[in-house]
């Protein structure tokens, strides 16, 4: 099984901030890596998928980007809404695992 | 509205079986992959298993495989996930999830839907 690794488990922002959380495969999977974000007691929201393809709806301040092992998501101006869990998945093969997730918390 | 409703949830003794259920509405299920994903109370997701739209093609995490069994009924827009033997480190919610496309073939497999998840606790 592919393993994923994310980093850091998590974070501390301010509103306005940029930040970067990373995603480490165990093996390539080429640019099948999915990005979520969930919310406390709230199902996983598709951000991006594809690496760096933004999911019809999420704001352009989400942005993907990486190939082969290693992998970022970045925010560029940090929103009160964006402070929830975010975990990352790979799609290359079965099965489908999922990263440890990032909790980004409000500083 | 495309929607997706989980059902068949609660507690359940060890060792014994449950199946959930998951409706979907506002899209042409037939058409698309399906996934379960669980989460264990504080803990974070876990791909669960995968059904192609056509339910011919089937796969799980290992730690499943053989316990778990998907299914779909597409004449009834419904997804199902048969528990068997359960564990306590079973208990979770369940969370069913559209997959973008068939679930085979060559694209970009994510789950773009998901649905609010039903609780399943195991525990004597």
């Amino acid at each position: 099984d592919i393993q994923m690794t994310q980093s850091p488990s998590s974070l501390s922002a301010s509103v306005g901030d940029r930040v970067t959380i990373t995603c480490r495969a165990s093996q390539s999977i080429t640019s099948y890596l999915n990005w979520y974000q969930q919310k406390p007691g709230k199902a996983p929201k598709l951000l991006l998928y594809a690496a760096s393809s933004l999911q019809s709806g999420v704001p352009s301040r989400f942005s993907g980007s990486g190939s082969g092992t290693d992998f970022t998501l970045t925010i560029s101006s940090l929103q009160p809404e964006d402070f929830a869990t975010y975990y990352c998945q790979q799609s290359y093969s079965t099965p489908h695992t999922f990263g440890q997730g990032t909790k980004l918390e409000i500083k | 509205q495309v929607h997706l409703v989980e059902s068949g949830g609660g507690v359940v003794q060890p060792g014994r079986s449950l199946r959930v259920s998951c409706a979907a509405s506002g899209f042409t299920f037939s058409s698309y992959g399906m996934h379960w994903v669980r989460q264990a109370p504080g803990k974070g997701l876990e791909w669960v298993a995968l059904i192609w739209s056509d339910g011919n093609n089937k796969y799980y995490t290992d730690s499943m495989k053989g316990r778990f069994t998907i299914s779909r009924d597409n004449s009834m827009n419904t997804l199902y996930l048969e528990m068997n033997s359960l564990r306590a480190e079973d208990t979770a919610v369940y969370y069913c999830a559209r997959d973008r496309g068939s679930g085979g073939g060559s694209y970009f497999s994510a789950m773009d839907v998901w649905g609010q998840g039903t609780t399943v606790t195991v525990s004597s």
